[in-house]
């Protein structure tokens, strides 16, 4: 089953606007929560991540707020730029085991000039 | 050097060839990973590799074989793979397999299977 929700699957947003992206989690074992993004061809990059004992990240002009009661995180662009047009996956990884994540099913991003 | 690199970046093979895709980081890391990327799709785990032992095979087919020939390379061969294993092919790495790592991801190598 999809261990972390991701949604919307597509976001249009206007240029300098705010785009948000929003993840569910069930399980609690769960305690690194990474953003991607990615473009056409390319490997996913590393956004920004946050630890379940922070409410709140900001890096530029990319932020996740993390819920840990509600079990859900999301990422606010602000400031959309065209070149933000991507897909951004948001992920979890387990306390114990391998460090392997669990993706999201993706959210591809269009900003309109 | 922050980067992963591999290569090739786009290779197309019959059914019954063998090829070996290729990924190397720099960065001192000890834990390497392969995933497979459909379109439109996240990436899925295959293989993670930590201080050059393989520690998670995720009921991988057998036609992949990965392999860790040092702490800086990792490949993966392929032989007799079907249409389907089509796909893009990502290479990750990270500091090791402790919380709060980070995973770096390469460029991928883009996979037809004719």
């Amino acid at each position: 089953q999809q261990q972390v929700k991701q949604s919307p699957q597509s976001l249009i947003v206007q240029k300098g606007g705010i785009s948000i992206i929003n993840c569910a989690y069930e399980n609690t074992a769960f305690d690194y929560f990474p953003w991607y993004q990615q473009f056409p061809g390319k490997g996913p990059a590393l956004l920004i991540a946050i630890r379940p004992d922070v409410s709140e990240k900001k890096e530029g002009r990319f932020t996740i707020s993390f819920n840990k009661s509600a079990k859900q995180f999301s990422l606010h662009i602000m400031d959309s730029q065209p070149g933000d047009s991507a897909t951004y996956f948001c992920a979890a990884r387990r306390a114990t085991g391998a460090n392997n994540l669990f993706f999201g099913t993706g959210t591809r991003l269009t900003v309109i000039p | 050097d922050t980067e992963v690199t591999q290569t090739p970046k786009h290779l197309v093979m019959g059914m019954t060839n063998k090829k070996s895709l290729k990924c190397e980081q720099h960065m001192g890391h000890r834990a390497m990973y392969w995933y497979k990327q459909k379109a439109k799709k996240p990436p899925e785990l295959m293989f993670v590799y930590s201080y050059e032992k393989l520690s998670i095979n995720e009921s991988v087919p057998s036609r992949f074989s990965p392999e860790c020939p040092n702490s800086s390379l990792l490949n993966l061969h392929l032989h007799a793979l079907q249409p389907e294993d089509s796909a893009l092919y990502l290479c990750a790495s990270s500091q090791d397999l402790a919380a709060y790592r980070g995973q770096f991801f390469g460029p991928g190598t883009r996979l037809t299977v004719l």
